[in-house]
């Protein structure tokens, strides 16, 4: 079962802020928070992922609250390329990576 | 840098005739290797993992076996199929980090 809580789907208008939320109020002190996305057809898309600090790449942000019960990715500027389903997981770091579960997802559409 | 690739990227098979799907990666070595499956309109089924050459664990019991004969190659079979194996499969690799990478999936449909 999957670890985490996201909304089934959003909107968000071309240019704005993408921000999706995800709960994962059971999280492990070694779990980390990771980011795909899946756009139609295709294999999903590693985004970024975090411990405790906030985290930046050239795709997104990753803002993860202070107890690490919660989290919000940011799309700083939403693009109509960006409507995907996007997957928040929780996981610990092992050699194995039997635990990597991923549940449905967010379903964001960007919209012209 | 890394690659991964998949073939055949779409594959329709008769119901008890067998199946064979291969994943290779290049670019890295001793890689973790994963198998997952899609249904339509649903999350990721991790299906087996492998991380070594010769070794797979498998997460569900099914009608699918995996083998990973060389260090990048992983590959997924099933002597006959089912309807309920029509899916899109998807392999992924990962280092000892964190992230896995997938590849560009294959899609079954078994009629």
């Amino acid at each position: 079962d999957a670890k985490t809580t996201q909304p089934p789907s959003m909107d968000c208008a071309e240019g704005r802020a993408a921000n999706l939320p995800c709960n994962h109020s059971t999280i492990s002190g070694n779990e980390y928070v990771y980011w795909y996305r899946q756009i139609h057809s295709q294999g999903p898309q590693y985004i970024i992922h975090g411990l405790k600090n906030n985290e930046t790449n050239e795709m997104a942000s990753l803002i993860i609250t202070e107890d690490r019960k919660s989290s919000t990715l940011i799309l700083p500027h939403a693009t109509l390329r960006d409507t995907a389903v996007y997957y928040c997981i929780v996981r610990a770091p092992d050699n194995y990576g039997q635990n990597f579960v991923f549940g449905p997802g967010t379903r964001l559409s960007v919209l012209p | 840098s890394q690659t991964i690739h998949q073939w055949p990227a779409t594959l329709v098979q008769p119901v008890g005739s067998p199946l064979s799907l291969e994943c290779t990666v290049e670019g890295t070595s001793n890689p973790n290797l994963y198998w997952y499956r899609q249904a339509a309109g649903r999350g990721l089924q991790l299906l087996f993992y492998s991380v070594g050459i010769g070794q797979i664990s498998s997460e569900v019991p099914q009608n699918l076996s995996a083998s990973r004969p060389q260090d990048r190659q992983f590959i997924l079979s099933s002597k006959k199929l089912l309807l309920s194996d029509s899916g899109f499969y998807l392999c992924a690799w990962s280092l000892q980090d964190y992230e896995q990478y997938f590849g560009p999936g294959t899609r079954l449909t078994v009629t």
